[in-house]
């Protein structure tokens, strides 16, 4: 069966940067893209951007893609979304999700992400 | 940038119909997907391409989209039903995913 699985926790200072992972398996990895999605705490799904699995081509949010990187370990068939220079609102869930068709048809457990200082 | 607009909330009383709107414009051109969050959990997808539903899902949990609107409808609704729901669209010429506000459904 499809599973994404993503790393845990991270609480983290104002302007440092944070690696989460994302794992996934039961199907063949470069087929899809992963989408990154994060919610914050009491907010709803904002959409931060994709990667393709296949050719590594990425597509940001415009309000994020300065600090933003989106990477892939086609060995390991996990994906990685780095974000730099924290702030107090970064504080969320983050979320990878298998992308085909234009459709998340699986997501992720989800990573907490807390910027405190 | 293309919007999705939900209504903060419905209400539905259990055994009736839940009806909860997505509009944009003219998205009807679109293909429309609804996620189901319950509360500290992820989303999953029950509806894509306006109305087919995964496997797994319920037959109660149906789609449509139509001019401006898109509707999500859950019938005959029970108290496990009781979560936010999201649409989304993807936005073919700038190539990412757009989400609505989403809705919370309450079982009355």
């Amino acid at each position: 069966q499809v599973q994404l699985v993503q790393s845990g926790a991270e609480v983290k200072q104002p302007g440092a940067s944070v690696k989460v992972s994302c794992k996934a398996s039961g199907y063949t990895f470069a087929t899809y893209g992963i989408s990154w999605v994060r919610q914050a705490p009491g907010q709803g799904l904002e959409w931060m951007g994709w990667i393709s699995a296949y050719t590594g081509k990425t597509n940001y949010a415009q309000k994020m893609q300065d600090r933003v990187d989106f990477s892939i370990d086609a060995d390991t068939s996990t994906a990685f979304m780095e974000l730099r220079r924290l702030k107090s609102d970064d504080t969320a869930v983050y979320y990878c999700a298998r992308v085909g068709e234009l459709r998340l048809s699986y997501w992720g457990q989800g990573t907490r992400v807390t910027v405190s200082p | 940038s293309y919007v999705l607009t939900q209504p903060p909330s419905v209400s539905v009383a259990p055994g009736q119909t839940a009806r909860i709107p997505c509009g944009g414009v003219n998205i009807e051109m679109k293909s429309v997907h609804w996620y189901q969050q319950k509360p500290g959990q992820a989303p999953i997808l029950v509806v894509y391409d306006d109305s087919d539903r995964p496997s797994g899902i319920p037959e109660r949990f149906s789609g449509s989209n139509s001019g401006n609107t898109a509707t999500l409808t859950i019938s005959r609704v029970e108290a496990g039903d009781e979560a936010d729901y999201y649409c989304q669209v993807w936005d073919s010429r700038g190539d990412y995913a757009v989400f609505g506000g989403g809705t919370q459904l309450t079982v009355l």
